[in-house]
This record gives C-alpha cells, structure tokens and sequence, in this order.
C-alpha cells in the first residue's frame, strides 16, 4: 500500500532563516507531487506540483522553492522565512490521471517568530 | 475562471442531527468531485468521488449528490457524530491538467 510521509510534524523557525520541509512516498512510481499550504482557517494554496523528477511548476511567486531530487521525494525550501510563511504545509501525491484521488501526509506546522 | 465555492463557512448542530453542505463550482471541463474530511492539524481524507455521470454516492453516514448541470454538489450528514467535527472540503478536478481546484471548506462543529 502507497504511504506518504512528512517531517519535521512541526517546526518553529526564526525570521530570516533557511527551511527545508520533506516529503516522501512509498509504494508507488512516478507520482504527481504537489506542496500546499494552509492559513488558519483558511483553504488549500497550491504552491508547487510536480509530474517527475527535476520538474516543477511553481503556481504562486513567493520566497519558496521545490525541488524534486527522486521520484518520491519532494523538498520545500527557503533562503530566508518571513513571518507570513506560517501555516500548515500539506504534501500530497496523485496518480497521473485526473481521476486519481490525491492522497495527503500528515502536514507540518511551521510557525515563524 | 475555475473556481469552487462552499457554504456554509461554518456550522454548529447538535449530536445526532442531520446537515448539508454545498459547493457549487465553475470548473470545466469537469472531470470529477470529491469530498474530504480534514480534523484539525491533520491531511485532509477522501470521503466520496462522484463522476460526471453519477448523482449519488454514499459512505456510511455520508451522502454526496452532484448535479452536473447546475453544477452543484452536496455532502449530507446523517445522525452527526462528535468525530464528524472537523473541516469538510470540496474538490474538483478537470478533465486536462494536474491540477486539483479546492474550495476554502465548511467548519463543522458537532457539540453533545
């Protein structure tokens, strides 16, 4: 059975600092990869989506990037955080057909101070 | 614009009472519904899907309808439960793209 994992679960970082949040997933090849984030009380904003490795469509300018070393592995990073970078970040991976329930990890809560 | 929108924003009912919630969508061309369930500070859970060609799914205590023509879809709770509090969103994928559209969600309250 296909599995998605994220870590830290949750983390608080200074303004100003580097962040790395991972996402891996297990039991399935060639997955559709996407990164959300979550304000309090508010929906899911796609940040970035990947259909294989080394390829990434970012969907909102933003001082974050993703990457996509592996086929089941997708890093959200940061040079330096700004205090508007706190959410709940949502990794999440699809099949490759739009018919495919996307299927999310557990989140990680970033809080920036 | 491919957009989906939920109501109500919020909801509070009594244990054991029924409720509905709505979204209504833009999205073309549609391909498929979903609802989800997410508690708070978890990822959110695929309740139910619905094609084009179908009106009514259930699970369990969940009933989802869609109306392609109007495009509207519903979740229906039956005898609500303290652990249907949680965040239930709508999504709707397109027949071309990888994307997902996501409405903003209904915050279930279920309260003895």
């Amino acid at each position: 059975s296909q599995t998605i994992h994220q870590w830290p679960a949750t983390l608080v970082q200074p303004v100003g600092s580097p962040l790395s949040l991972e996402c891996t997933v297990e039991g399935t090849s060639n997955p559709n990869l996407y990164w959300y984030r979550q304000a309090a009380g508010r929906g899911l904003q796609l940040l970035f989506y990947s259909v294989g490795i080394g390829q990434i469509s970012s969907e909102v300018p933003q001082n974050l990037s993703a990457s996509r070393p592996q086929d089941r592995q997708f890093i959200l990073s940061s040079k330096k955080l700004l205090l508007s970078d706190s959410g709940f970040y949502l990794c999440a991976w699809s099949g490759t057909i739009s018919y495919n329930e996307q299927f999310f990890g557990p989140g990680t809560r970033l809080t920036v101070l | 614009k491919n957009q989906v929108e939920q109501s109500p924003q919020s909801l509070i009912i009594l244990e054991g009472k029924n409720c509905t919630l709505q979204c209504n969508y833009t999205v073309s061309p549609f391909s498929n519904l979903r609802w989800y369930k997410q508690d708070t500070g978890r990822g959110p859970v695929s309740l139910t899907i619905m094609t084009f060609s179908e009106n009514t799914k259930s699970n369990g205590r969940y009933t989802a309808t869609l109306d392609a023509d109007t495009k509207q879809s519903s979740l229906h709770i039956t005898a609500s439960q303290l652990s249907d509090s949680a965040s239930y969103i709508c999504v709707v994928s397109p027949l071309t793209g990888n994307q997902f559209y996501f409405g903003t969600g209904t915050s279930l309250t279920v309260i003895p």
